[in-house]
């Protein structure tokens, strides 16, 4: 089946960096754009970039400019999310997700939770 | 950036009646809008896009509808599964955005 998995849970501390990946399966992993979007505890969806795995070319929300990087590996199926600087503002859940040639996102990841403290 | 606003932030309803759920862009977003439903603890479910088409699997008690910058999610004869946060988001042009999510009680 279709599905998005990402990788465990990160701690960093404030300054530093942090990459989080998503490895796709089920479908044709250069068919799908994939984005990131962010929840902070309790707070809404947050839109942080999106990437086309065919070709690899990136939109970041301005917020995020300077700080993110999406890169997308075709031969693993694989879409990574880097942010560097981090701040304890950035302490969230991470998801990738799919999107749908119809519109939306329809495949989310689990979520990857990363927390900033020192 | 195309500013979604969700109203009301909060609504309580019993079982079995119906909700409506509101969605406004700051812009024209055509018909480029989906709305999401996210369980505690779950990731978000795509529940409808094109603003009035439901996504696999999703039950026919959702639905849809609105164009430009007026939209609207009606869940009608609600179940406890619904009770969840709801957010609409814009697909139009970038960046995409989120409304701040509707909190459903039951």
């Amino acid at each position: 089946q279709v599905q998005l998995v990402q990788s465990g849970a990160e701690v960093q501390k404030p300054g530093a960096s942090v990459k989080v990946s998503c490895k796709a399966s089920g479908y044709l992993f250069t068919n799908n754009y994939l984005h990131w979007v962010r929840q902070a505890p309790g707070q809404g969806l947050e839109w942080m970039g999106i990437i086309n795995p065919s070709g690899g070319s990136t939109q970041y929300a301005q917020k995020f400019q300077g700080r993110i990087t999406i890169t997308s590996v075709t031969s693993t199926g694989t879409v990574n999310m880097e942010l560097s600087s981090l701040r304890s503002e950035d302490t969230a859940v991470y998801y990738c997700a799919r999107t749908s040639s119809r519109g939306g996102m329809d495949v989310w990841g689990q979520g990857t939770t990363v927390t900033v403290s020192s | 950036e195309i500013v979604m606003t969700q109203s009301p932030a909060s609504l309580s309803v019993s079982p079995g009646a119906r909700a409506t759920l509101s969605c406004r862009a700051s812009q024209s977003i055509s018909s480029n809008l989906a709305w999401y439903r996210q369980k505690p603890g779950q990731a978000p479910r795509l529940l409808i896009y094109g603003a009035s088409t439901r996504a696999t699997g999703v039950p026919a008690r959702f639905s849809g509808s609105g164009s430009g910058t007026e939209f609207t999610l009606t869940i009608s004869s609600l179940q406890s599964e619904d009770l969840a946060l709801y957010y609409c988001q814009q697909y139009n042009d970038w960046p995409y955005t989120f409304g701040q999510g509707t909190k459903l009680d039951i």
